[in-house]
Order: C-alpha cells, then sequence, then structure tokens
C-alpha cells in the first residue's frame, strides 16, 4: 500500500519558537494533503487541506497565520507551528490522497507528537 | 457530510471473530464506506472501503446492508494485535474524511 511518511515523529520545543513538520508521500503523488490534530483520547480533527501549488483551505477555528501549509510539491507538505505555546502541544497527522477519483482512499502519515515546553 | 454512528467500545477473546457494527442512514447514493483503524500513538491505517457489494481483504471483511443504512467490519480471528480504535467514515466525492468517536476494540488473552 502507500506510505506517508512524516518528520520529526517527536518534538519538544520551548513556548515562543516555530516547529516544521513534514509530510512526505514515498511512492505516490498526493495530489491532496490534509492535516489532522489529535489530542489524548479524542478524535481527528481536521486543521487544513492542501492541493500542490495552491493554498491551503483552513477548517473554521484554526488560525492560518499561526499553523502555516505548504504543499510545494506533489510529495511534500510542511505544517509550520508558529510562535507555539503549550496549548497547541497535541498530535499531528497528516494524510495524503493521490487518486483523483473515487473511492478517494487517504493514506495516514505515523504522526508526529508535539510537545510545547 | 453524512453521519456514522458506532458504539463506543467492544470487547472481544483472541482468536474469535469480531463484529464492529457502523449506522449511517443518512447515506447518499454516491457516499463510499471506509474503515480505518488507529493503534496507540500511530495515524489512522486504512482497513477497507466499499460502495455497495460486500468487499473482503487480508485485513477483514465488509458487509454492507442492502440498504446500505448500515455496514460491518468483520475481523475474522482477533489477535492483540487488532486492539485499536476503528473508525467508520463516509467519503464522498473527494471530500475530507470526517472523523467521529470510533469503536474501541479491546482485545483479551
Amino acid at each position: 500500500g502507500a506510505v506517508v511518511s512524516q518528520h520529526p515523529s517527536r518534538v519538544i520545543c520551548k513556548s515562543g519558537t516555530s516547529v516544521k513538520i513534514e509530510c512526505r508521500s514515498l511512492d505516490f503523488q498526493a495530489t491532496t494533503m490534509f492535516w489532522y490534530r489529535q489530542f489524548p483520547k479524542k478524535s481527528l480533527m481536521l486543521m487544513a487541506t492542501s492541493n500542490e501549488g495552491s493554498k491551503a483551505t483552513y477548517e473554521q477555528g484554526v488560525e492560518k497565520d499561526k499553523f502555516l501549509i505548504n504543499h510545494a510539491s506533489l510529495t511534500l507538505s510542511t505544517l509550520t507551528v508558529t510562535s507555539a505555546h503549550p496549548e497547541d502541544s497535541s498530535f499531528y497527522i497528516c494524510s495524503a490522497r493521490g487518486r483523483v477519483g473515487p473511492p478517494y482512499e487517504q493514506y495516514f502519515g505515523p504522526g508526529t507528537r508535539l510537545t510545547v515546553t | 457530510d453524512a453521519k456514522t454512528t458506532q458504539p463506543n467500545s467492544m470487547e472481544s477473546n483472541e482468536e474469535e471473530p469480531v463484529h464492529l457494527p457502523c449506522n449511517h442512514s443518512t447515506i447518499s447514493g454516491t457516499d463510499y464506506i471506509h474503515w480505518y483503524r488507529q493503534l496507540p500513538s500511530q495515524g489512522p491505517e486504512y482497513v477497507i472501503h466499499g460502495l455497495t457489494s460486500n468487499v473482503n481483504n487480508r485485513m477483514a471483511s465488509l458487509a454492507i446492508a442492502e440498504d446500505r443504512k448500515s455496514s460491518t467490519l468483520i475481523l475474522h480471528r482477533a489477535t492483540l494485535r487488532d486492539a485499536a480504535v476503528y473508525y467508520c467514515i463516509l467519503n464522498n466525492a473527494g471530500n475530507m474524511l470526517t472523523f467521529g468517536g470510533g469503536t474501541r476494540l479491546m482485545v483479551k488473552p
């Protein structure tokens, strides 16, 4: 099956700094990538959708200036958490979709655990 | 988005079959039924999908009701590694996946 990687898998940063998370589709071209956030014991919440070469579409309540998304190529999307605060600590997961038509399956990365101290 | 309803949790014994139900009474004709599972501290893993007919793959089987208002994910022989949260999701025309609460499957040795 299709493989999606994320880097880093785990990061600890100080409050006020910025952190970049990479998401790569390793064996397919991802026309669309998605970024999710998951708090402990909760389900995944979609943050934004990005198509290669265009601006990301953010879900309601997600600050686009705080969570910068760049989908510069068909195999790479990055999420930058700017001026991170402890409340941004969470499990960030990306997914990628390669096929344009149905059944529209998505493939998920292993996640990045961000801890802001 | 059409919503799905799943039990919060289920228990199974190892080596026994598990039937995980999902209700999706507002499903539209073009909605695909997708199942994903998430092991602790990992990203979701694709399990299976279907539209109208029952489906089998190496991981599981998917039984879809004739009216498509419900479906059942079947794990034929549960193992301890199958302990996870299982999500039933409707996917239409490439829209983003909306995750509900899922079913937490616990497998007892």
